[in-house]
């Protein structure tokens, strides 16, 4: 069964500092990885995915599968990140959409 | 149109009520789900349908009863809840393609409270 693992809960950082949200996950086919964010009051989008390797705001994640892993990074945090971020995973047949537990990023000025 | 729309919003219900959520998406997108999300915790699978079929049912209760009766809609009707059973209902849509299902686009929700 394919899982998704967060294992920050909440993750504090001052304005202008680097973050780094983890997200391992377990899956034996061949997974597609994203992040979803979900601003106060907004509702749930997509922030990137693996297979377009861009960066969006100023984030980007690298999807390592050797360590199965999808960290979302950003060199300098603003105050407007300040968001719930879920890690994903689809699962080959495309349909199937797991979460991670997220992220709780707040970024203090 | 680039939103998926949920109504209503709030709803609050008895455990003997029978209720339906509804969404709606002018997206053109054939894939369209169901999540469960309590507070503090990641959204659920329960429910995905793909070209208007069931695709997926997360065995979830039978008092969870989904129903796409064309591409741009999907309801959740909803009998004989329990109280834990109240949480914000989310709807979202996709569009496959080559089998890739791609971004998934959310509703705002449809919070529900069983007394």
């Amino acid at each position: 069964a394919q899982r998704v693992t967060q294992p920050e809960k909440l993750l504090s950082v001052f304005k202008g500092a680097p973050v780094e949200l983890k997200c391992n996950y377990s899956y034996s086919g061949s997974p597609e990885l994203f992040w979803y964010v979900q601003y106060s009051r907004q509702r749930l989008q997509l922030l990137l995915r693996h297979i377009s390797r861009e960066s969006i705001k100023g984030f980007t994640a690298d999807l390592n599968k050797g360590e199965t892993s999808f960290h979302l990074k950003k060199p300098f945090a603003q105050e407007e990140d300040s968001a719930m971020y879920y890690c994903a995973l689809m699962e080959t047949s495309g349909s199937r959409l797991t979460f991670g537990e997220g992220t709780q990023l707040t970024v203090n000025p | 149109d680039t939103e998926v729309t949920q109504t209503p919003k709030h709803l609050v219900m008895g455990m003997t009520n029978k209720k339906s959520l509804k969404c709606e998406q002018h997206m053109g997108h054939r894939a369209m789900y169901w999540y469960k999300q309590k507070a503090k915790k990641p959204p659920e699978l329960m429910f995905v349908y793909s070209y208007e079929k069931l695709s997926i049912n997360e065995s979830v209760p039978s008092r969870f009863s989904p129903e796409c009766p064309n591409s741009s809609l999907l309801n959740l009707h909803l009998h004989a809840l329990q109280p834990e059973d109240s949480a914000l209902y989310l709807c979202a849509s996709s569009h496959p393609k080559d089998g890739y299902t791609g971004e998934l686009f959310f509703g705002e929700g449809s919070r529900l409270t069983v007394l």
